[in-house]
């Protein structure tokens, strides 16, 4: 069964202090890994899809990784706007077309 | 691109009445569609699968006699909670993709309450 497990649940950061979140993940042929931004009461907004390990890409302060276990989100000289809860999906061979998300990691970034 | 419209945005409505959220893709077509549910502090669960022109694939636990998924056209998806009850109280949110290379897109969410 597939697990996606992301850490830390809540992170907190000073405006400009850099970090990264964490995604892990146990697939049977993964297809792709997503990363989503949501803000309270929306629905998530796509960042990122990654397809094989080894991979990067970056947006603006974001940048994701990926290797066979796990995935990273890197944010750089955070802005309070980056404020979010940021989600981790996986996409298997064996799950149809549905994305199965991780519990999402809260951050928040003051002045 | 790749922009999904769900309506309505929040619905308030008494315990025994049902309750139809829509959701539409509007600049691509997509043959398959999904609802998720998710509960405050949660993540987002998968409730079914919605099939253009054939039935909806449920996961396992979730209703489908309660949760009924109508995929009419390749552009909309509706999902009608039937006789809604308090617990049925939650955010629902629906996805589609124009291909997996571009990415899954989700509407904005209906945040349903039953009083």
């Amino acid at each position: 069964e597939d697990q996606v497990t992301q850490s830390p649940e809540a992170l907190r950061l000073q405006e400009g202090e850099s970090s990264s979140l964490n995604c892990s993940y146990t697939v049977s042929g993964l297809r792709g890994l997503f990363w989503y931004r949501q803000d309270p009461g929306k629905g998530p907004e796509f960042l990122f899809t990654l397809y094989s390990a080894g991979e990067e890409k970056e947006k603006e302060r974001l940048k994701a990784t990926l290797t066979k276990k796990e995935s990273f989100l890197h944010i750089t000289a955070p802005k309070p706007e980056d404020s979010a809860t940021y989600l981790c999906a996986v996409l298997n061979s064996n799950s149809g077309y549905a994305l199965n998300f991780g519990k999402g990691t809260s951050l928040l970034v003051t002045p | 691109g790749a922009v999904v419209s769900q309506h309505p945005s929040w619905v308030i409505c008494k315990s025994g009445t049902s309750v139809k959220i829509e959701c539409r893709s509007l600049d691509f077509q997509a043959t398959t569609m999904f609802w998720y549910r998710q509960f405050p502090k949660q993540s987002l669960m998968l409730m079914a699968t919605s099939n253009e022109g054939s039935k909806a694939t449920y996961e396992q636990g979730v209703e489908k006699d309660k949760f009924l998924i109508n995929h009419a056209s390749l552009t909309l998806s509706t999902l009608t909670v039937t006789s809604a009850h308090p617990e049925d109280s939650s955010f629902y949110i629906c996805s589609a993709s124009p291909g997996i290379n571009y990415g899954y897109t989700f509407g904005s969410g209906t945040r349903l309450t039953v009083v």
